[in-house]
């Protein structure tokens, strides 16, 4: 049972380069969600999706793109990185009914933009 | 918007002792779910503990407990008899019960905890 895997798990960039963190489940739960995670500010929400092609933007949405053209696919874009945007990213999932109420969560991306 | 509030940044406790870790939350709404995540350094978001807030019995797993109290919005995590092992950060959590885009978390800014041998 895979679970929620993400990719790739460290990734070093440059200011200006477009980065996709890649975010798969095999559940097939409706709901993704991506978190970056940063020191002081415990887990922040980005972007979410209820369902495949439905997507909303969550408490810190500027810089990043996200996509859902598959239930088991939620890809996070950075159009241009830029040096705040370096964090750890968070994917995660929940099924749409009958849950029991937690998120499950991937490992985590670290990003670092220079 | 709900806010969740983790007021302690770090904490320690000695080994095979108790610990208390704070977190208070801001909501208009009465049914509702709080959790306890912890974070070891392995940088994975682990579940310790889930609590509904339309039961007054406090959850309770194994060595972790809550003392939940719905009418002041607190939410406490009790660790008893420390392990090695319990060193992480912990993350309380809020999450509304049911309604569209109602899934998502709110994260406080987490509890950085130390065991001493």
């Amino acid at each position: 049972d895979a679970g929620i895997t993400q990719s790739p798990r460290y990734k070093i960039t440059e200011t200006g380069r477009q980065v996709t963190l890649m975010c798969h489940q095999t559940w097939s739960h409706s709901y993704m969600f991506w978190y970056r995670q940063d020191l002081g500010h415990g887990l922040r929400l980005i972007y979410y999706s209820a369902a495949a092609d439905i997507t909303d933007k969550g408490e810190v949405p500027d810089g990043y793109v996200v996509s859902r053209s598959k239930t088991e696919n939620f890809p996070l874009t950075l159009e241009s990185a830029t040096r705040s945007q370096t964090s750890v990213y968070f994917c995660a999932s929940i099924p749409g009914e009958a849950n029991t109420g937690e998120l499950f969560f991937g490992e985590g991306s670290r990003l670092t933009v220079l | 918007a709900q806010t969740v509030t983790q007021s302690q940044p770090e904490m320690s406790v000695q080994e095979a002792e108790t610990v208390t870790l704070s977190c208070t939350y801001d909501t208009s709404e009465s049914d509702y779910y709080l959790f306890w995540y912890k974070q070891p350094p392995s940088r994975q978001m682990i579940l310790v503990i889930r609590q509904e807030a339309y039961k007054q019995q406090n959850a309770t797993e194994n060595r972790f407990s809550v003392n939940f109290q719905k009418a002041a919005k607190s939410f406490s995590l009790k660790i008893s008899d420390s392990q090695l092992g319990d060193a992480a950060m912990y993350f309380c959590a809020y999450r509304t019960y049911s309604g569209a885009g109602s899934y998502q978390l709110t994260f406080g800014k987490g509890t950085k905890l130390s065991v001493i041998p």
